[in-house]
């Protein structure tokens, strides 16, 4: 079975811009989460998504925005990049509606805000 | 509210020594308990896992026992090589797909 794929790899953006990222869940789980990694803050949950809908949500600004799609792949938006959003990204999706919470992980996308 | 604590790193070991990475928790309620590992640019990897009080988790001769009375879990392996280098981190989920990460605890091996 294949595991959680993220494109792209990396990112290299100016500050102002917005930024899509994508992840495609293992087949067959329908939660999709997205974590910021950064060497100050460690890894931060951002928001989670199920069933297209928003389910959980972390402490981050409002110029982080997210979506999944009927095959439970997701995307992650960044509008007006400032450089601390400098990081990597993570997604994990999880099979959710079960007692199993355990989440796996993709590659992640390195984004760099010049 | 909820939270991980993991000991400060870096760990610096011979190869074929003793590894303990201890990690704490704070949490309302019966938290699953997991150990992530992440290698150099890598995304994080499942070590182990335990969703209740006294479960051990196990894989590739790490392990860690849920202690619900001191509130931790671990992380142990007897003997280390030098490909167990990388990044630890604890972390726990209570009731939902949300996890909240320990800061990570870096493991260096040398032969």
């Amino acid at each position: 079975k294949a595991g959680v794929t993220q494109t792209p790899r990396y990112l290299i953006k100016t500050r102002g811009q917005q930024v899509t990222l994508s992840c495609s869940p293992i087949s067959g789980h329908r939660s999709v989460s997205w974590y910021q990694q950064t060497p100050g803050q460690g890894l931060q949950f951002l928001f989670e998504y199920f069933s297209e809908t928003q389910r959980n949500k972390g402490n981050f600004p409002g110029r982080f925005s997210g979506r999944q799609f009927s095959n439970s792949r997701s995307e992650m938006n960044v509008s007006t990049l400032e450089l601390g959003d400098s990081a990597l990204y993570l997604c994990a999706s999880s099979l959710s509606g079960t007692s199993d919470v355990t989440q796996y992980f993709g590659p992640g996308t390195r984004l760099t805000v010049l | 509210g909820n939270s991980v604590t993991q000991m400060e790193g870096p760990v610096t070991l011979s190869e074929e020594a003793f590894l303990t990475i201890n990690c704490t928790y704070t949490a309302t309620g019966y938290p699953s308990l997991f150990w992530y590992v992440q290698y150099p640019g890598e995304g994080l990897q499942l070590l182990l896992k335990a969703t209740k009080a006294d479960d051990k988790g196990s894989n590739k001769g790490f392990e860690a026992t849920y202690r619900k009375e001191t509130t931790s879990f671990h992380l142990e392996k007897g003997s280390v090589q030098v490909s167990d280098s990388a990044v630890y981190f604890c972390a726990l989920s209570v009731n939902t797909d949300k996890l909240i990460f320990g800061t990570g605890t870096r493991l260096q091996v040398f032969p």
